[in-house]
């Protein structure tokens, strides 16, 4: 099975500050990795698709890159309503199976 | 826009089972899939099973095999997911989420099953 790992599991930053979020697949994935946001007592909200493209209505402060392994999600200029877990998920469709990584809370300074 | 709104909250005593349902509105899951995940509290997502129009029938994760059944009645656009033998361990949100290409998307919003004594 693949797995997914993220990193940091939290920060803390100023608004105004780039962040950046990692997300680590355990073998080749392509491009084949999404974004979520969740914010508490909140379902998740699709963010972004096969690695970086925004789902419409999505702030254009968030993007996302990379593809194979190694993945990042960029908020550009943290705001205070980005205070939220940010999980990425790959889709495997052999098995088929979905695998989240294990999420980071952004908090602000 | 599709919707998808599911049951209320329950309690339950260990060993037993429950069943939660979500309904789609505006939309239906025969085009495309239906996925469950949940959340034990302060935890992460955990995908449980979901059933992909394309192998026809549902597919689970390995940890949940023989203990749930999703299933979807296109008739009343409603999806379900029965779980049995619950536990403690067990306790926590559970979502549905449509299926959209590899993603999930929209969610319902959440039903918190308890398991206590």
């Amino acid at each position: 099975d693949i797995q997914m790992t993220q990193s940091p599991s939290s920060l803390s930053a100023s608004v105004g500050d780039r962040v950046s979020i990692t997300c680590q697949a355990s073998q080749d994935i392509s491009k084949n990795l999404n974004w979520y946001q969740q914010k508490p007592g909140k379902a998740p909200k699709f963010l972004i698709y096969d690695a970086s493209n925004l789902e419409t209505g999505v702030p254009s402060r968030f993007s996302g890159s990379g593809s194979g392994t190694d993945f990042t999600l960029t908020i550009s200029s943290l705001q205070p309503e980005d205070i939220a877990t940010y999980y990425c998920q790959h889709y495997d469709n052999l098995s088929p199976s979905l695998t989240f990584g294990g999420g980071t809370k952004v908090e602000i300074k | 826009q599709v919707q998808l709104v599911q049951s209320g909250a329950e309690v339950k005593k260990p060993g037993s089972s429950v069943r939660v349902s979500c309904k789609a509105s505006g939309g239906t899951f025969s085009n495309s899939g239906i996925s469950w995940v949940r959340q034990a509290p302060g935890q992460g997502l955990e995908w449980m099973g979901g059933i992909i129009p394309f192998f026809g029938s549902a597919k689970y994760a390995q940890k949940f095999q023989g203990r749930v059944t999703i299933s979807t009645d296109d008739s009343t656009n409603t999806s379900y997911m029965d779980l049995t033998s619950l536990r403690s361990e067990d306790t926590a949100v559970y979502y549905c989420a449509r299926v959209s290409g590899s993603w999930l998307d929209p969610w319902g919003q959440g039903t918190l099953v308890t398991v206590s004594a």
